[in-house]
């Protein structure tokens, strides 16, 4: 079974450019989250999806982050315009109720995103 | 709010010693469900193992043993033997209500031949 696909895996960009993260999750989980990795902050959370529907979008920095989920199979992370300090490795992950049973599911993560802007 | 603490930032071992990595947590619910993630040097997160609020049973999983003792609210991860492959960083996490996870902030485990 392929895991949660991510693309690409290292992105270079200058700052105001607009940059694009995708994520395939795995076929039937219908939860998919966006975590970004920093040395500062460690993991955190940007935004989960639940049915492809965005239920928590706390975790988002700023308006210059959006993310969209148009089908239980693809998602976004978009950064416009980008800033140095968004520089990250930026994980996606999904799971499912089913997987270990209710309410016990983990997490598959992608290999990430490595977002360096210059 | 959750939180979760590893408070070894980082752990150096020779090969063949045993290790413990520590996972402090704090959380108000009665139902809530542990993990450990690997996050080896190639920098993907290994799912290691889940444990439920209600299952104090400990682990063993080959050199993996976990020791979730809720009375001290701590869910420990020991390595047996360790070998220089289990050179990596390793995040304790917490999830009760809802989907989300929360992380500690991992502790970065070098194994020296």
């Amino acid at each position: 079974d392929a895991g949660v696909i991510q693309s690409p895996r290292h992105e270079v960009t200058e700052m105001g450019q607009e940059v694009t993260l995708r994520c395939k999750p795995i076929s039937g989980h219908n939860s998919l989250f966006w975590y970004r990795q920093t040395m500062m902050r460690g993991l955190e959370l940007l935004i989960y999806f639940n049915n492809n529907v965005p239920i928590d979008d706390s975790g988002m920095p700023e308006d210059r982050f959006s993310a969209k989920m148009p089908n239980a199979s693809f998602s976004t992370l978009k950064i416009q315009p980008s800033e140095p300090r968004d520089s990250a490795v930026y994980f996606c992950a999904s799971s499912s109720p089913t997987s270990g049973g209710p309410g016990m599911y983990e997490q598959f993560f992608g290999p990430g995103t490595r977002l360096t802007v210059l | 709010a959750q939180k979760v603490t590893q408070a070894q930032t980082e752990i150096s071992v020779v090969e063949k010693e045993d290790v413990t990595l520590d996972c402090v947590y704090e959380t108000r619910d009665t139902t809530y469900y542990l993990f450990w993630y690997k996050q080896p040097p190639s920098g993907e997160l290994v799912f290691l193992i889940r444990r439920n609020s209600f299952d104090e049973q400990n682990e063993i999983s080959g050199r993996y043993s976990w020791n979730f003792q809720k009375s001290t609210s701590s869910f420990n991860f020991t390595i047996t033997a360790s070998q220089v492959v289990d050179s990596a960083v390793y995040f304790c996490a917490h999830r009760s209500a809802g989907n989300m996870l929360t992380f500690g902030g991992g502790t970065r485990l070098m194994v020296k031949p």
